[in-house]
């Protein structure tokens, strides 16, 4: 089946670093890709919406600066923490969508712990 | 647009009892509907969707679902509860416009009584 790898599985930063998580669709291609931020016992929060070779479209209240999304290839994108704080720390889920949620449907990468100190 | 509401964050059962999880959509157009599990620290695994065909889908450990248009339910069951099964369910629902996005539920805890 269908699988989207997402590293690290969890880090450690400094505040006013960056941080890079990768998620990767090793079996099909993602022409979308949803970014979600997940905070302790709670639903997942959509943060952006990339599709391949195109600038991501943000969520209201989501810093595009802040959260930078490359979705450069149909297998690869990225979501890139930039001057990390603590309040940045939460579970980082990516998912991959078909064009139209079809087929495989939506495949979820196995999250990023991050945690700012 | 289209929501989802779960009722009841947390759900407790005994081992071997039924587990009945409930799931209420609202949607102006027929619903792609999904449930997916997710244990501690990890991501989302799929259980079921239901894409407009049979009303009643079966999804993967013993889980199945109905679709009942005349209710907006889309509650998740399975007869006997292991204790692999306790973990946190998400009931969501696929937008129909822009990049069909999903849009998840506030999610219950389900928890398994020896």
């Amino acid at each position: 089946g269908a699988v989207v790898s997402q590293h690290p599985s969890w880090v450690i930063c400094k505040s006013g670093t960056s941080v890079k998580i990768e998620c990767r669709s090793l079996d099909f291609q993602a022409t979308t890709m949803f970014w979600y931020r997940q905070f302790p016992k709670q639903s997942l929060m959509l943060m952006a919406t990339s599709n391949e070779g195109s600038k991501a479209t943000y969520e209201q209240g989501v810093e595009k600066d802040k959260f930078l999304i490359n979705h450069a290839s149909l297998t690869l994108s990225t979501l890139t923490v930039t001057s990390a704080h603590p309040e940045d720390s939460s579970f980082y889920i990516c998912s991959a969508g078909t064009p139209q949620g079809q087929g495989y449907g939506y495949t979820f990468g196995s999250g990023t712990r991050l945690t700012v100190v | 647009a289209q929501s989802v509401t779960q009722l009841g964050s947390h759900v407790s059962v005994s081992e071997g009892a039924l587990v009945l999880l409930r799931c209420n959509y609202s949607s102006s157009v027929p619903p792609y509907l999904f449930w997916y599990v997710q244990y501690p620290n990890q991501g989302l695994q799929l259980l079921l969707k239901y894409t407009s065909a049979a009303t009643l889908v079966k999804g993967i450990n013993g889980f199945e679902a109905e679709f009942k248009k005349s209710e907006t339910s889309f509650h998740l069951t399975k007869p006997s509860a292991h204790m692999s099964d306790a973990a946190e369910y998400f009931c969501a629902v696929r937008e129909n416009q822009g990049a069909q996005k999903l849009v998840f539920g506030q999610g219950t805890r389900l928890t398994i009584n020896p």
